[in-house]
């Protein structure tokens, strides 16, 4: 199974700064086909997760351009440009290049 | 729109089977998997598999292979999945979630299954 490791397990951020999370994979998630799959989820509090990006740098329908997604092979990152408060929940990285499908530990993200 | 619509929560005894539903409306349902995640208790996402909603094939995670059951209704746009054999480490929020555009795109509202004698 590809291991994938987010750091850091939390975040307090100050509404209006920036945030930054890491994914990275036990192995390449570059496919075959080309395109590269891994997503960022991003967990509410007692919500379903909910598709934040998909194929590393594409945002979901409806996904504010404040979040942004890079990274290439085995190392990844999410980036909030401004966190606003609707923000707060777990963030998930996940893989889908090879079965089973493997998230990421998560990343906590709350206010200051 | 897309709409993912779970069954309600269920209490099982250890031992026992639990069936839960996942009603699809808002695309067409044998066109696109069904896939189920599991999130224990104040812990993170697990992905148990998935199921070919046109043809019923299905691939499970090897955590989730023996005691773990993938099924659809086509007439009913509904999704199935079923667990057996209940042990108290089974307690868990269940999510179906579709792979239209991309996996998870879009989920249910979950459902607690709660494994206690």
């Amino acid at each position: 199974d590809i291991v994938m490791t987010q750091t850091p397990l939390s975040l307090s951020v100050t509404p209006g700064q920036p945030a930054s999370i890491s994914c990275r994979s036990g192995q390449s998630l570059l496919h075959s086909g080309g395109k590269t799959h891994l997503y960022w989820y991003l967990q509410k509090p007692g919500q379903p997760p909910q598709l934040l990006i998909y194929e590393v740098a594409n945002r979901f329908s409806g996904v504010p351009d404040r979040f942004s997604g890079s990274g290439s092979g085995t190392d990844f990152t999410l980036k909030i440009s401004r966190v606003e408060a609707e923000d707060v929940g777990v963030y998930y990285c996940m893989q889908s290049v090879q079965l089973p499908f493997t998230f990421g530990g998560g990343t906590k993200v709350e206010i200051k | 729109q897309v709409q993912l619509v779970q069954s309600g929560a269920e209490v099982k005894k250890p031992g026992a089977s639990v069936k839960v539903s996942c009603k699809a409306s808002g695309y067409i349902f044998t066109n696109y998997a069904m896939h189920w995640v599991r999130q224990a208790p104040g812990q993170g996402l697990e992905w148990m598999g998935w199921i070919n909603t046109a043809n019923g094939n299905t691939k499970y995670s090897q955590n989730f292979q023996d005691r773990v059951t993938l099924t659809r209704d086509t007439s009913a746009t509904t999704a199935y999945m079923e667990v057996s054999s209940l042990r108290s480490e089974d307690t868990a929020v269940y999510y179906c979630a579709t792979y239209i555009t991309s996996p998870g795109d879009y989920w249910g509202q979950g459902t607690l299954v709660t494994v206690s004698s």
